[in-house]
């Protein structure tokens, strides 16, 4: 079945890092891929999407492309605050009729000042 | 629009008790969930549905219970608490179209079972 793989956290960063979180994911057919995040105490809210290959996810300074030939959709910002500190979860979903999201175990980012 | 309400947000129950976790949604989306988050992990679906009167059942759904008798309501039930069920609680909402299905959640609640 689909699956989702993200690099194990925590992520510690200074301030002002460069951050990536990676994600890859097996699927059939053409997912849709997702950033969820969740700050402390709250529920999951959408970061960004891409619905198709080579498509740019962008939002917040964040961004994410989907790459088809190496089945990944990596998070990237070039410089984290310390309010970035969060969990990210990478998902998918199939793009034919109604399709489940399919998350990845998420991945903790801690931001110090 | 409130999005998606859950409540209650916190809970005890001891070993053997019942409740429904409550969930409403005001953006008329046909489609509805339900996840479990254990610490440290991802989100486990526990039941969905496609619209009022049909629901069907995700990766982990012993224990649980659910209805769906309008578009805005999805509770869900625990019979018989275990504290396996301890856990945080998720419910969601999707419009369900095809090309990007963005699901929208609740704040949570956050269940012990003693």
């Amino acid at each position: 079945g689909d699956s989702v793989t993200q690099m194990e956290g925590p992520v510690t960063l200074s301030e002002e890092a460069f951050l990536t979180i990676n994600c890859t994911y097996t699927a059939t057919g053409y997912p849709s891929l997702f950033w969820y995040v969740q700050y402390p105490g709250e529920g999951l809210q959408l970061l960004l999407k891409a619905t198709k290959a080579d498509d740019k996810g962008s939002n917040k300074g964040f961004e994410a492309t989907y790459r088809k030939e190496t089945t990944s959709f990596h998070l990237e910002k070039g410089s984290v605050q310390v309010s970035d500190s969060a969990v990210y979860f990478c998902a998918l979903t199939g793009n034919t009729g109604f399709q489940k999201l399919v998350f990845g175990t998420g991945t903790r980012l801690l931001v110090s000042p | 629009n409130a999005g998606v309400t859950q409540t209650p947000k916190f809970r005890i129950l001891k070993i053997g008790q019942s409740m429904t976790l409550q969930c409403t949604q005001d953006m008329n989306h046909n489609y509805m969930y339900w996840y479990r988050q254990d610490p440290g992990m991802g989100l486990k679906l526990i039941y969905y549905s496609v619209g009022a009167g049909i629901t069907d059942k995700g990766e982990v759904p012993n224990g649980y219970n659910v209805s769906r008798s309008t578009t805005e309501d999805f509770p869900l039930r625990l019979e018989l608490a275990a504290p396996s069920q301890t856990s945080v609680y998720f419910c969601a909402s999707s419009s369900g179209l095809a090309g990007g299905n963005e699901q929208f959640f609740g704040p949570g609640t956050r269940l012990t079972v003693l």
